[in-house]
């Protein structure tokens, strides 16, 4: 079945920098979109940014422009997202969702989300 | 950005009644409205994409309707496990937006 799986919980301290994994099973990586969207704890849903794993193209929300990056590698089925400078109100679930373009863009399905902690 | 707003911010409800979410957008996003719902501790899940296309494997007490700005999520007859907060996500213009979040208790 189709799945993302996605890397552990870390604690950062502010300022520093977390790479978040996930990899992909169950379909072909390289014909969907890999979107990441965090949540805050007690919050909603806050979309960062996408990834196009054959073209090796990403858009990115311009609130996270200059410190957010979006990767994959394609010999492991995995995409990343590396958050830079973090700061305490960094701290939240980061998600990754395979996206479906038809009819617009939509997401499934979700991996189990990796919280980051940023403290001091 | 595109702001979207839901209502109510949550609302409780007994088994089998008819629940409405209603999801409002700040500028015309055509069909392109997706309905995801999380329960507690869980990630999100895709229940309906395009306005009122229904996800394989979702129950059909769920349904979507509306058009330009407004639009609807319906649970004919609410059940135990529709415990959960839902999401209206736009997807007509970059950034994606979601709503805010409507938490649904059960009485």
């Amino acid at each position: 079945q189709v799945q993302l799986v996605q890397s552990g919980a870390e604690v950062k301290q502010p300022g520093a920098s977390v790479k978040v994994s996930c990899k992909a099973s169950g379909y072909t990586f390289i014909d969907y979109y890999i979107h990441w969207v965090r949540q805050a704890p007690g919050q909603g849903l806050e979309w960062m940014g996408r990834l196009n794993p054959n073209r090796y193209v990403t858009d990115y929300a311009q609130k996270f422009q200059g410190r957010v990056t979006m990767t994959r590698d394609t010999s492991i089925n995995t995409a990343y997202m590396e958050l830079s400078s973090l700061r305490s109100d960094d701290t939240a679930i980061y998600y990754c969702a395979r996206g479906h373009r038809s009819l617009g863009d939509w997401f499934d399905p979700w991996g189990q989300g990796s919280l980051v902690t940023v403290s001091s | 950005d595109i702001q979207m707003t839901q209502s109510p911010s949550s609302l409780s409800a007994s088994v089998g009644d008819r629940v409405t979410i209603t999801c409002r957008a700040s500028q015309s996003i055509d069909g392109y409205l997706n309905w995801y719902q999380q329960k507690p501790g869980k990630a999100p899940k895709l229940l309906i994409y395009a306005t009122s296309t229904l996800q394989s494997g979702v129950p059909s007490r769920f349904s979507g309707s509306g058009s330009g700005t407004g639009f609807t999520l319906t649970i004919t007859s609410l059940q135990p496990e529709d415990l959960a907060t839902y999401y209206c996500h736009q997807s007509y213009k970059i950034p994606w937006t979601f709503g805010q979040g409507t938490k649904v208790e059960i009485k």
